[in-house]
């Protein structure tokens, strides 16, 4: 089915490990972002990429690391995991940066201890 | 500024009562979407709708209506004759067309229809 997939699901992880969140779309969206939800506050944009080679920095993005080597994947790096990074991310892709509409992953529920 | 405001935190109603969630936005731009996404218990956004600045006409799907005003800056999304389903969290959003295109979010109204 055509869509976003996001993995893992669900990941707990130590404080100071490194990991790195998987999303990858099949419906040759040139644009895909990461966000994060905390409770009260909506989602945050933490990256996003135009297109494959291109990537910048969103609302939150202290911390985290993308890369877009491709037009189907937009990995997340979390290099040091914190405690504050213990949240629900999710990824989105777009036929067009602004205006499409947006495709949603299922998200990644992410604890810190 | 680019910014959407969820005034209501948390709303409940009993089941058949009409309920309108309200969402005011500010943006610079003249050309801007604004969209309403719903978040049931299981997590997943789901798309509702999306609407663009120069449409002000007001949209009616099965139960759901949005009323966008942009007088007052506001597009509201009401939900008639409510039912247990449609608990759930509900996110407005602006995409503004300017030089920063990010989708901001409002913080959220959690909706719980009881029985």
């Amino acid at each position: 089915n055509a869509g976003v997939t996001q993995t893992p699901k669900f990941q707990v992880l130590k404080t100071g490990q490194s990991m790195t969140l998987q999303c990858a779309q099949d419906m040759n969206h040139e644009y895909m972002s990461w966000y994060r939800q905390d409770p009260g506050m909506g989602l945050r944009l933490i990256h996003y990429s135009v297109g494959a080679g291109i990537t910048d920095q969103g609302e939150v993005p202290n911390g985290y690391n993308v890369s877009r080597s491709t037009t189907e994947d937009f990995p997340l790096r979390l290099l040091s995991a914190a405690p504050s990074q213990t949240s629900v991310y999710f990824c989105a892709s777009s036929y067009l940066q602004g205006g499409s509409g947006y495709t949603f992953g299922s998200g990644t529920r992410l604890t810190v201890v | 500024a680019q910014k959407v405001t969820q005034a209501q935190t948390e709303i409940s109603v009993v089941e058949k009562e009409d309920v309108t969630l309200d969402c005011v936005y500010e943006t610079r731009d003249t050309t801007y979407y604004l969209f309403w996404y719903k978040q049931p218990p299981s997590g997943e956004l789901v798309f509702l709708i999306r609407r663009n600045s120069f449409d002000e006409q007001n949209e009616i799907s099965g139960r759901y209506s949005w009323n966008f005003q942009k007088s007052t800056s506001s597009f509201n999304f009401t939900i008639t004759a409510s039912q247990v389903v449609d608990s759930a969290v509900y996110f407005c959003a602006l995409i503004p067309l300017g030089d920063n295109n990010d989708m901001r979010f409002g913080a959220g109204t959690r909706l719980t229809v009881k029985p």
